[in-house]
């Protein structure tokens, strides 16, 4: 099975910073990295597929990079509905597996 | 606009079973892979199961292996998920989730697109196990 780390846990920010969260694959998935938004009581919401490209309807502020085994999720300019948990996800193997996610807090 | 919506949880004891139904709506549901994913109190989000859109080919994650059964009825645009021997463990709210597609593979075929995510989630049916 493969793992997914995500660093840090949680994280605080101010309106208008730039922040970016770690995702670590326990192997090598190429650039099969997925990247969720979960705001409280809320289904989660695709953000990010194949590592870097942004799903439809998703501000330019959110960007992803990586492949192989690091990923990292960047928000430029922070916004206040950009307060929630962000989680990434591998498809590399058709049996996936989540990080532990990641809650941004308002500093 | 495409809808996912579930149903079917509720309070059960441990041991129990329970399905859980998931009726889309507004997307051509045999073009997509189906996922369950659940989310435990105050806890990350977990991958369940995942059924090919033909309903041939099922993967599921090791923790319900063996006591849960995805499966898709797609004359009626259903997804269901069965789940015999209910544990505590199994209390989470359970989302059905949309994708990916198909691809072609090497040899012609059909195969999981593994360069895309799901990309629309119902809005969850709590299962809580509990005596």
């Amino acid at each position: 099975d493969i793992q997914m780390t995500q660093s840090p846990s949680s994280l605080s920010a101010s309106v208008g910073d730039r922040v970016t969260i770690t995702c670590r694959a326990s192997q090598s998935i190429s650039n099969y990295l997925n990247w969720y938004q979960q705001k409280p009581g809320k289904a989660p919401k695709l953000l990010i597929y194949a590592a870097s490209s942004l799903q439809d309807g998703v501000p330019s502020r959110f960007s992803g990079s990586g492949s192989g085994t690091d990923f990292t999720l960047t928000i430029s300019n922070l916004q206040p509905e950009d307060f929630a948990t962000y989680s990434c996800q591998q498809s590399f193997s058709s049996f996936y597996s989540f990080g532990q996610g990641t809650k941004l807090y308002i500093k | 606009e495409v809808q996912l919506l579930e149903s079917g949880g509720g309070l059960v004891q441990p041991g129990g079973s329970l399905r859980l139904s998931c009726a889309a709506s507004k997307f051509t549901f045999t073009n997509y892979a189906m996922n369950w994913v659940r989310q435990a109190p105050g806890k990350g989000l977990e991958w369940v199961a995942l059924i090919v859109p033909s309903g041939g080919g099922t993967n599921y994650a090791d923790s319900v292996k063996g006591r849960f059964t995805i499966s898709r009825d797609n004359s009626k645009n259903m997804l269901f998920l069965q789940m015999y021997s209910l544990r505590a463990e199994d209390t989470a709210t359970y989302y059905c989730a949309k994708g990916p597609g198909m691809v072609r593979g090497i040899g012609g075929r059909s195969i999981v697109d593994k360069g895309n995510g799901m990309d629309v989630w119902g809005q969850g049916t709590t299962v809580t196990v509990s005596s």
